[in-house]
């Protein structure tokens, strides 16, 4: 059980347009979904945490506006990345938390969605 | 904040056992995991143990943590060219308001 399904896997799109990310929990309700970006060689940058039904938590430094999180149910959190430039080139994963595993913090992991922007 | 440091590479010979370590700074009560990371993949979760907690053995996965040295090690006996993976120490604050934070990570390679 928990299985975290991320699509797309693989996406490129021209710079200035936009890319849907979408996260789903296949086997258990997720009350608390997690949107990472991880560079290369580099460890995970928790960017937001989103609860079903309530707006997105955004770390500091991330910006709202360009990265829309929408968490409309309890299997599915979507990140949106707005006007796509170059930089904004990166490994997201997203992870799902089980209402049950609150206490333990225990996330299962989307196997992640490379993005390259041109 | 918390930190977690890892080594950032590890060689060994299949059939020998891997080391992995860990040291983080908190000295709250805290959840402390190991995760695995395959090529272009995302995070699997491997195991986990609470700060109260000195040990805990899955298989051929033991975990020990040093509670006065913060440190956390993950044994893995006997390994396996499918083990060669990048693996990840996390911490967390108990409550689930809290974040996980990450380690660098440790690139295990398995010598055939």
């Amino acid at each position: 059980g928990a299985v975290v399904s991320q699509h797309p896997s693989w996406v490129i799109c021209k710079s200035g347009t936009s890319v849907k990310i979408e996260c789903r929990s296949l086997d258990f309700q997720a009350t608390t979904m997690f949107w990472y970006r991880q560079f290369p060689k580099q460890s995970l940058m928790l960017m937001a945490t989103s609860n079903e039904g309530s707006k997105a938590t955004y770390e500091q430094g991330v910006e709202k506006d360009k990265f829309l999180i929408n968490h409309a149910s309890l299997t599915l959190s979507t990140l949106t990345v707005t006007s796509a430039h170059p930089e904004d080139s990166s490994f997201y994963i997203c992870s799902a938390r089980r209402l049950a595993e609150l206490a333990k913090n225990i996330q299962y992991f989307g196997a992640g969605t490379r993005l390259s922007v041109l | 904040g918390e930190d977690v440091e890892q080594s950032l590479f590890l060689s060994v010979r299949e059939g020998d056992s891997s080391v992995i370590n860990c040291t983080y700074t908190d000295s709250s009560s805290t959840y402390l995991y190991w995760y695995k990371q395959e090529p272009g993949a995302g995070l699997q979760l491997l195991t986990y143990i609470f700060s109260n907690m000195d040990m805990k053995q899955d298989q051929r996965l033991t975990v020990l943590l040093n509670k006065k040295d913060k440190h956390l090690s993950l044994r893995i006996a006997d390994t396996q060219t499918g083990d060669s993976a990048i693996y990840f120490c996390a911490e967390s604050l108990t409550g689930g308001y809290q974040k996980v934070t990450f380690g660098t990570g440790t690139k295990l390679q398995v010598i055939p």
